[in-house]
């Protein structure tokens, strides 16, 4: 079955940097645009960032272009977010997500993992 | 504050047809189609309608989706305790070029 596996959530200093990571199995990696969804303490689900299967295409929220990257490796089945010059409010569970093509440039998830707790604090 | 809007909460009782709305703009919901994710508690969400009223196999027929203009809606029939969950709504944001969520809904079952 899918799984969507994330690591590397901690606690972040502002201006720090941090780099998430997720392992997928179960299904063919490179078939599929993936992205990063993101939930802060007490808010609504954001979207952070997605990417193509060839990461020829990758795109960003404006509370995070500039500071985040997202980037993938299909051989190993496995995506990730660098994030630099985090701030307090990047607070948040990080998802990493499935993406299905859903018409026009719509992409959305459909399958998600269990998240990734990132805190930004000094 | 989240692009869709959805009540905060919601409840029924065992066997009840529980609805909760997504309220959405030209831009997202007018145009796209909106999706529906059940979150339970500790687990990670999962895709329960796509498409506007498709289901993804596995998933119980008791739950069904429609949309109209600018607003959708997800319904629950014959509720049971298990669908005690938070409830999510998203759709593709043609303006903001990317996917916009609801605040959720949390249902609670008396």
């Amino acid at each position: 079955q899918v799984q969507l596996v994330e690591s590397g959530g901690g606690l972040v200093k502002p201006g720090g940097s941090l780099r998430l990571s997720c392992t997928a199995s179960g299904f063919t990696f490179n078939d599929y645009y993936m992205g990063w969804i993101r939930q802060a303490p007490g808010k609504g689900l954001e979207w952070v960032s997605y990417i193509s299967i060839s990461a020829t295409y990758t795109d960003y929220a404006d509370s995070v272009k500039g500071r985040f990257t997202i980037s993938r490796d299909n051989a190993k089945k496995s995506l990730y977010l660098q994030m630099d010059s985090p701030r307090g409010e990047d607070t948040a569970v990080y998802y990493c997500a499935r993406a299905v093509y859903c018409g026009g440039d719509c992409y959305l998830p459909d399958f998600w993992g269990q998240g990734t707790l990132v805190t930004v604090s000094s | 504050q989240s692009v869709l809007t959805q009540p905060p909460s919601a409840s029924g009782t065992p066997g009840q047809r529980v609805t909760i709305s997504c309220s959405g703009s030209n831009s997202n919901l007018g145009i796209n189609y909106v999706y529906w994710y059940q979150r339970l508690p500790g687990t990670a969400p999962r895709l329960l309608i796509y498409r506007n009223n498709q289901r993804p196999s596995g998933v119980s027929d008791r739950f069904s989706g429609s949309k109209s203009g600018t607003s959708a809606s997800l319904a629950i029939s014959g509720l049971r305790s298990e669908d005690e969950a938070d409830y999510y709504c998203a759709a593709w944001d043609g303006s903001l070029s990317g996917p916009v969520f609801g605040g959720g809904t949390k249902l609670t079952v008396l």
